[in-house]
């Protein structure tokens, strides 16, 4: 079984500024991750995938993550953050086998001028 | 164009009813979810289903049924035993191993 912890509820930031999101998940088997992002009232989207190969994945709208296998980590960041990226943000793992696919808390971004 | 479609988009449910979601998907995925959102809660799942005919509970199956008897859909009954209904509910679909996809939601709200 896999679980998945997303250790801030809330992140502010300011416009143009940095930010992180961190990722932590437990998994007995190898592991595919994933980050979405959702406005409100809306489904979700995809920003970017971990299946294998290179641990920097590059995604959507500017964003990247990491994966960490020793830390069991999957932080998203942002060089620069705009207006519109405030929304919510969940980080997903699902097992090598087939099976069902395991969502963190979430966490709320909100970007401010 | 391919996607997933969600109805109704919002639906109001009497006490003591049973309410259908629907859920229809044509990107020919095998696997078919459901998720149940509340505030500050993440997503959590109520079933899901790998192929035609077979379907498993998730973590909150109770109260709700599903059946999967075309590959492009997978509709969720919230039946009169789900005493808290009201929430957010959303459907994805997925290969495997890739991402899923979702659709637009469907907001239930118990009068």
């Amino acid at each position: 079984a896999q679980s998945v912890t997303q250790l801030d509820s809330q992140v502010p930031v300011f416009e143009e500024a940095p930010v992180e999101l961190r990722c932590n998940y437990s998994s007995s088997v190898s592991v595919y991750l994933f980050w979405y992002v959702q406005y409100p009232n809306q489904g979700l989207q995809l920003l970017l995938k971990y299946l294998s190969g290179s641990t920097l994945v590059k995604g959507i709208n500017g964003f990247e993550a990491e994966f960490n296998k020793s830390q069991t980590s999957f932080h998203l960041r942002k060089p620069s953050v705009h207006i519109s990226d405030t929304a919510e943000y969940f980080c997903a793992v699902r097992g090598d086998s087939w099976g069902k696919l395991q969502f963190g808390a979430g966490t709320q971004v909100v970007v401010t001028p | 164009d391919g996607g997933i479609t969600q109805s109704p988009k919002y639906l109001f449910r009497k006490e003591g009813q049973n309410v259908t979601l629907s859920c229809e998907q044509n990107l020919n995925h095998d696997a078919m979810y459901w998720y149940r959102q509340d505030p500050g809660q993440g997503l959590r799942l109520i079933y899901y289903s790998q192929i035609v005919n077979d379907f498993q509970k998730g973590d909150i199956a109770e109260g709700y049924s599903v059946s999967r008897e075309k590959k492009e859909s997978f509709p969720l009954t919230v039946t009169s035993a789900q005493k808290n209904p009201t929430a957010f509910y959303l459907c994805a679909s997925s290969i495997d191993p890739g991402e899923a996809f979702f659709g637009q939601g469907t907001r239930l709200t118990v009068v």
